[in-house]
């Protein structure tokens, strides 16, 4: 059974930019959601993915935008970067339809805004 | 509102010991889940141990099991005979089940040290 995969690893942008994240979900899963964790701090809830439709959003601002793909493998994507969007990027697969819709998560990107 | 709060920013244990990690949690949500998370410093966040609100018994996994009391709405995460490679962040969080947004709401963390 092959986890969540995030690609890429570490990716260094200037302020202004845009950037895109992208994310596999654990075989099985139809569920994708987002989250920005800043250094020191815990995960922050971006988005959810279900059916390739959003379910759910934190309190972000519209420039965070996502899609959902027919393989449930997801993107983030962030236009006008600002410096505080330095964070790791976590995307955590789910099932809805088990008992607990745990969540499972993938390595992370972690993005820093020059 | 839903918030979780882990008072202790770091903890140590010494080999083989059993350590406790606070959880307190508050929301108006009568159904909800909550989940322990534990996150080296590679990044990827491991999925540790779940506690169904309505459950009657208290989750256990392994090593791990959850102290959960309802009434005073705390779920601390217990770690027995602990281990050199237990020495990670630890989450506590919490999803809300009246929603299907699946939003989980995290802690701010506490870090564990495992003294040899």
């Amino acid at each position: 059974e092959t986890g969540v995969t995030q690609s890429p690893t570490h990716l260094i942008k200037t302020r202004g930019q845009q950037v895109t994240l992208r994310c596999s979900s654990q075989s099985g899963h139809n569920t994708v959601s987002w989250y920005q964790q800043a250094l020191g701090q815990g995960p922050q809830f971006i988005f959810q993915y279900y059916r390739e439709e959003e379910n759910g959003r934190g309190n972000f601002p519209p420039r965070f935008s996502g899609l959902q793909f027919p393989n449930y493998s997801s993107e983030l994507n962030v236009n006008a970067l600002e410096l505080d969007d330095s964070a790791l990027y976590l995307c955590a697969s789910s099932d809805p339809g088990t008992s607990t819709d745990t969540q499972y998560f993938g390595p992370g990107t972690r993005l820093t805004v020059l | 509102a839903q918030k979780i709060t882990q008072t202790q920013p770091g903890m140590f244990v010494q080999e083989k010991e059993a350590v406790t990690l606070d959880c307190t949690y508050d929301t108006s949500d009568p159904s909800y889940g909550l989940f322990w998370y534990k996150q080296p410093s590679s990044g990827e966040m491991i999925f540790l141990i779940y506690q169904g609100s309505y459950d009657q018994q208290n989750a256990t996994e392994g090593r791990y099991s959850l102290n959960f009391q309802k009434a005073r709405k705390s779920a601390n995460l217990v770690i027995s005979a602990s281990q050199l490679g237990d020495s990670a962040m630890y989450f506590c969080a919490m999803r809300g089940l009246s929603s299907n947004t699946g939003k989980l709401i995290f802690g701010q963390g506490t870090t564990l040290q495992v003294k040899p």
